[in-house]
């Protein structure tokens, strides 16, 4: 079965940091472009970022509103996705989600089950 | 960035009805669109790719749609499970950006 889970969330005070993680499964975790996406309480989805493959130099790209303060990264031998989170804000309160695919095609689109992250004093 | 302006932000419908949600691009993203549902407390499903090609094991009675730079989702015809809130994503060119989302409600 194809398989995203997310772990790592929790309650971080603001300027803290945290790193959450999304073990893969079901699927070669090297070939596709993996992506994070959050939602914010009562809100709408919102593109975090995205990590490239091995053939593409592993290159990122983000949101402006985390550029600077996230980073996405893989271990391909751990079938592992990463996204570590540094001067945490109130406004990055929101479930993160990691997703697996190819955008362009229907080849295959896995989203995990989100992992919650709360910001707060 | 590109802005994606989604409409309605709210639809009240009734089983069996014909539905559309819309998303205007801000500038021209050929056809790198794809549509999404998502439940309460669920992650999000793929229902479309690429402006116009079904998700497999997506119903038929989900359909999408591109003039220029407008993006349609037409729901043929409702069925109690399709209640949920869409939303469009444009994966054209980084920041990828969604829409705001349509919540579909039963009437």
């Amino acid at each position: 079965e194809v398989q995203l889970v997310e772990s790592g969330g929790g309650l971080v005070q603001p300027g803290g940091s945290l790193r959450l993680s999304c073990a893969a499964s079901g699927f070669t975790f090297s070939d596709p472009y993996m992506d994070w996406v959050r939602q914010a309480p009562g809100k709408g989805l919102e593109w975090v970022g995205r990590t490239a493959n091995k053939a593409a130099s592993y290159t990122t790209e983000y949101a402006a509103s985390v550029k600077g303060r996230f980073t996405i990264s893989r271990d391909d031998s751990k079938n592992s996705l990463y996204l570590q989170m540094n001067s945490l804000k109130t406004e990055d309160t929101a479930v993160y989600y990691c997703r697996g695919g190819y955008w362009s095609s229907g080849s295959m689109d896995v989203w995990g089950k989100g992992t919650t992250v709360t910001v707060s004093s | 960035d590109i802005q994606m302006t989604q409409s309605p932000s709210s639809l009240s419908a009734s089983v069996g009805d014909r539905v559309t949600i819309t998303c205007r691009a801000s500038q021209g993203i050929r056809n790198d669109l794809g549509w999404f549902q998502q439940k309460p407390g669920k992650a999000p499903k793929r229902l479309i790719y690429a402006a116009s090609s079904l998700q497999s094991g997506v119903p038929s009675r989900f359909s999408g749609s591109v003039s220029g730079t407008e993006f349609t989702l037409t729901i043929s015809s409702l069925q109690p499970e399709d209640f949920a809130t869409y939303y469009c994503l444009q994966y054209n060119s980084y920041p990828y950006t969604f829409g705001q989302g349509t919540k579909l409600e039963i009437k």
